[in-house]
């Protein structure tokens, strides 16, 4: 199992300019979600899904959407970037909502915002 | 409001050393804590989740406690090794959304030879 995956990597963008975060996961779980972490500062909720086509908010929406068509896929899209949004992004899956269900992590994407 | 604190911000140890890691928490209903370990650059990794009724619970040489009265957390690691200098974060899980998580900033150890 590859487990989760995020690409890319690294990306600068230009104020204005929009994106895709890209999110898999080999695992079937159930639920995923997408988070940002800012330097000195914990992660913090920009959405979730509970499953395929279900989708809602977390603790810092504005400037994101998301879209989830598969339960392997889980998309971040930035539509206009603004130098706030700079930050590293993680995309997490669990198998329910279960209160000891494991959240694992991919390796995250670090974006720049110029 | 739901926070989360973490003390030190940061720790630097010999290796072969002990150290505890010490977490505060409002955050109300609890659900679960969480401790996870960071390397720079890499997601976080779960390393224990204790319930409200758990007050002590170990993963190798990191033994994870809770205080629930207190709201109080710690892990403490044992003969620290290099591999172990990480962020490690302290994270609740509130009762009434347990997959939404309540994060610390986390405390950044480093271990020297």
């Amino acid at each position: 199992n590859a487990g989760v995956t995020q690409t890319p990597k690294f990306r600068i963008l230009k104020i204005g300019q929009s994106m895709t975060l890209q999110c898999a996961q080999d695992m079937n779980h159930n639920y995923m979600y997408w988070y940002r972490q800012d330097p000195g500062m914990g992660l913090k909720l920009i959405y979730y899904s509970v499953g395929a086509g279900i989708t809602d908010k977390g603790e810092v929406p504005n400037g994101y959407n998301v879209s989830r068509s598969t339960t392997e896929d889980f998309p971040l899209r930035l539509e206009l970037a603004a130098p706030s949004q700079t930050s590293v992004y993680f995309c997490a899956s669990s198998y329910g909502s279960q209160k000891t269900y494991e959240q694992y992590f991919g390796p995250g994407t670090r974006l720049t915002v110029t | 409001k739901n926070q989360v604190e973490q003390s030190p911000q940061s720790l630097i140890i010999l290796e072969g050393k002990n150290c505890t890691l010490q977490c505060n928490y409002t955050v109300s209903p609890f659900s679960n804590l969480r401790w996870y370990k960071q390397d720079t650059g890499r997601g976080p990794v779960s390393l224990t989740i204790m319930t409200f009724s758990e007050n002590t619970k170990s993963n190798g040489r990191y033994t994870a406690t809770l205080d629930a009265d207190t709201k109080q957390s710690s892990l403490h690691i044992t003969a620290s090794q290099l591999s172990d200098s990480a962020s490690y974060i302290c994270v609740v899980s509130a009762g009434d959304s347990s997959y939404k998580l309540i994060f610390g900033s986390g405390t950044r150890l480093l271990v020297r030879p």
